[in-house]
């Protein structure tokens, strides 16, 4: 079965840099969710999205934006990179059935490390 | 604010025995739903079981089991015959109906020892 599928699985920038992390949900999925794990730490929510809209946030800092395509894959936009911003990207999908929460199924997350 | 404490930072058994995960949970939600997951060391999230609040039944997958305490906003994981391959991080996650994303607990580690 098709899975979410995030690029690129592990990324190395410096400080100040910019990042471009990647997301292609499971097909048919029209809820896009990013969450930010720190080392030891468990997912933080980030931002998410429900038909290319951006339907609720989370702690994201003013340097990250994102958004969702018409094809449905996200794009996590992170720019001055700093230290602190190295963790573990997840993206994760689902669909959205009226009001209730259906499971997300999480990608395999990229790697980001700043130096 | 919604929030989900796991207070067992660290837990250890021995292959075949049986383990409960704790997990509390604070809403004034009422339609809402919770999950584990697993997090092996490939770090890969893995959804567990998932059981709505409005079902009085306990979710049940195969060895894995959840005790649901609605009143004592209690939701405890429970593995029989556990295995080698269940040593994970086992995060506890709460969402809530309108809702577009999930509240994890702090996680606990277990190991499953041969």
């Amino acid at each position: 079965a098709a899975g979410v599928i995030q690029s690129p699985r592990h990324l190395i920038k410096e400080k100040r840099e910019t990042a471009t992390l990647k997301c292609y949900p499971i097909p048919r999925h029209d809820t896009v969710y990013w969450y930010q794990q720190g080392p030891g730490q468990d997912p933080q929510f980030l931002i998410s999205f429900y038909e290319k809209m951006q339907s609720d946030k989370g702690s994201i800092p003013d340097r990250f934006s994102a958004q969702q395509f018409s094809d449905y894959h996200s794009e996590l936009n992170m720019s001055s990179l700093e230290l602190g911003d190295s963790a573990l990207y997840f993206c994760a999908s689902s669909y959205l059935l009226g009001q209730e929460y259906t499971e997300a199924f999480f990608g395999q997350g990229t790697r980001l490390t700043v130096v | 604010a919604q929030t989900v404490t796991q207070s067992q930072p660290e837990m250890s058994v021995q292959e075949a025995e049986t383990v409960t995960l704790s997990c509390t949970y604070d809403t004034s939600e009422n339609n809402y739903y919770l999950f584990w997951y697993k997090q092996p060391p490939s770090r890969q999230m893995i959804l567990v079981i998932r059981q709505e609040a409005y079902k009085q039944q306990n979710a049940t997958e195969n060895r894995f089991s959840v005790n649901f305490q609605k009143a004592a906003k209690s939701f405890s994981l429970k593995i029989s015959d556990s295995q080698l391959g269940d040593t994970a991080m086992y995060f506890c996650a709460f969402s809530w109906e309108g809702a577009q994303k999930l509240v994890f607990g702090q996680g606990t580690r277990l190991t499953i020892n041969p």
